[in-house]
């Protein structure tokens, strides 16, 4: 079965501080490994995906296959970054496209 | 380009009523997926249609059924309401035909009832 953790519901940091949001993930197979970024008043939107391997607004997730993990970072956090994040893994992909989404970490980044 | 559009808002029903959402995807986006969002629940994905077929389908029960027409538009209807079918119901189009591709959402629907 398919299972995505998020285990903090809220994380707050202080403006520059470093930020890590932890994603740990069950799936038997090979996972395709997402972040979903939910700043206030704004839709649902990518913010990275593990196969592009690449930093967005200055986040990185590597997946560590090893321990099931897709941990979101940030060395220098800003208040922009305040918002709800989702981490989301997809599985067989041979039998349409679905999403099995964490329950969500809240960012808050104060000054 | 507009972004997926998702039709009503807000809606009030009552229990044992029944409700028809809306999507409309990104123009030549052929997948349409339906999520339900509670707080209790968080992201729950519902089904996905790709070219007016479903291709998957979560856990949820035969009251929730959905439909794709020709022009990729989409539709979830949702039968003999429950209190616990209030939610925001989140469509989400996608450009490629198989997975790790980006979903787009929409706003969502706000479903209570009462």
């Amino acid at each position: 079965a398919q299972r995505v953790t998020q285990p903090e519901k809220l994380l707050s940091v202080f403006k520059g501080a470093p930020v890590e949001l932890k994603c740990n993930y069950s799936y038997s197979g090979s996972p395709e490994l997402f972040w979903y970024v939910q700043y206030s008043r704004q839709r649902l939107q990518l913010l990275l995906r593990h196969i592009s391997r690449e930093s967005i607004k200055g986040f990185t997730a590597d997946l560590n296959k090893g321990e099931t993990s897709f941990h979101l970072k940030k060395p220098f956090a800003q208040e922009e970054d305040s918002a709800m994040y989702y981490c989301a893994l997809s599985g067989n992909s041979n039998s349409g496209y679905a999403l099995n989404f964490g329950k969500g970490t809240s960012l808050l980044v104060t000054p | 380009k507009a972004g997926v559009t998702q039709t009503p808002r807000y809606l009030i029903k009552t229990r044992g009523q029944q409700v028809t959402l809306s999507c409309s995807p990104i123009s030549g986006h052929r997948s349409v997926s339906w999520y339900q969002q509670t707080p209790g629940q968080g992201l729950q994905f519902l089904f996905e249609y790709f070219s007016e077929t479903q291709r998957n389908k979560g856990n949820f029960p035969g009251r929730f059924s959905g439909r794709q027409f020709s022009n990729s538009r989409s539709e979830m209807n949702v039968s003999t309401l429950e209190l616990g079918d209030s939610a925001l119901y989140l469509c989400a189009s996608n450009s490629r035909q198989g997975a790790n591709g980006e979903l787009f959402f929409g706003e969502g629907s706000r479903l209570t009832v009462l």
